[in-house]
């Protein structure tokens, strides 16, 4: 069973817009999240993360919103631009920090940015 | 500086067949993590070296699975007796703080 959920497997944007990449999550004692991009033939490099303590990480054009209650988390890209185009993983853990913990990853978004 | 580097980055192999795979992680991380990636999945954790503490082995999947970290630094995944459902990317992570970096990846495909 599941515990990190993408249940959309692509999403296509036009450039300029805001992408908006969603993310479930099952298990309540995770407390720290993170979104991965990955492009092809290439390993996941880190995003963004936020911990549980908070509700909103932001840098430059990305945004990680946390709702606790709801066990969901999102990822907001604006404005979108082209070389964005990549498959996004949800990554979640149980204790903070990654090297305290095993990271549980979702299945992938893959974000298409149409110039 | 270098990042994560792995080896060979494709591998074609026979089913029966042992194979090794290799993971040079950045220099002075202390965490290493193996994982990989099978068509359509999620990234799958199979293994975690911190510092000399005893690896966490919860994720492999089967005794054919087993992992080596040497000197604290370079790692070895091996895969005894090779099966199809053990195709897949392999990725490797070492870890500064609370983020991990990655390697390319082996592509390892048994026919």
């Amino acid at each position: 069973d599941q515990q990190v959920k993408q249940n959309s497997p692509s999403l296509s944007v036009q450039e300029g817009r805001i992408s908006i990449l969603n993310c479930d999550y099952t298990n309540s004692m995770f407390d720290y999240f993170l979104w991965y991009k990955k492009y092809p033939a290439e390993g996941p490099t880190f995003l963004i993360s936020i911990s549980s303590i908070k509700d909103k990480n932001e840098d430059g054009r990305f945004t990680v919103f946390l709702n606790k209650s709801a066990k969901h988390l999102s990822l907001h890209i604006v404005p979108s631009q082209p070389g964005d185009s990549a498959v996004y993983f949800c990554a979640a853990s149980g204790r903070y920090g990654g090297s305290q913990g095993n990271l549980i990853f979702g299945k992938g978004t893959k974000l298409s940015v149409k110039p | 500086g270098a990042g994560v580097s792995q080896s060979p980055s494709n591998k074609v192999t026979e089913k029966g067949k042992d194979v090794e795979l290799r993971c040079d992680p950045i220099s002075g991380h202390t965490a290493l993590y193996w994982y990989r990636q099978s068509l359509g999945q999620g990234l799958e954790f199979l293994i975690y070296f911190q510092g000399n503490s005893a690896p966490d082995k919860s994720g492999l999947p089967s005794d054919r699975f087993s992992a080596e970290r040497t000197g604290g630094s370079v790692s070895t995944l091996t895969i005894q007796r090779t099966q199809q459902e053990d195709s897949a990317v392999y990725l490797c992570a070492s870890t500064q703080r609370d983020e991990q970096y990655f390697g390319p990846g082996t592509r390892l495909t048994v026919t």
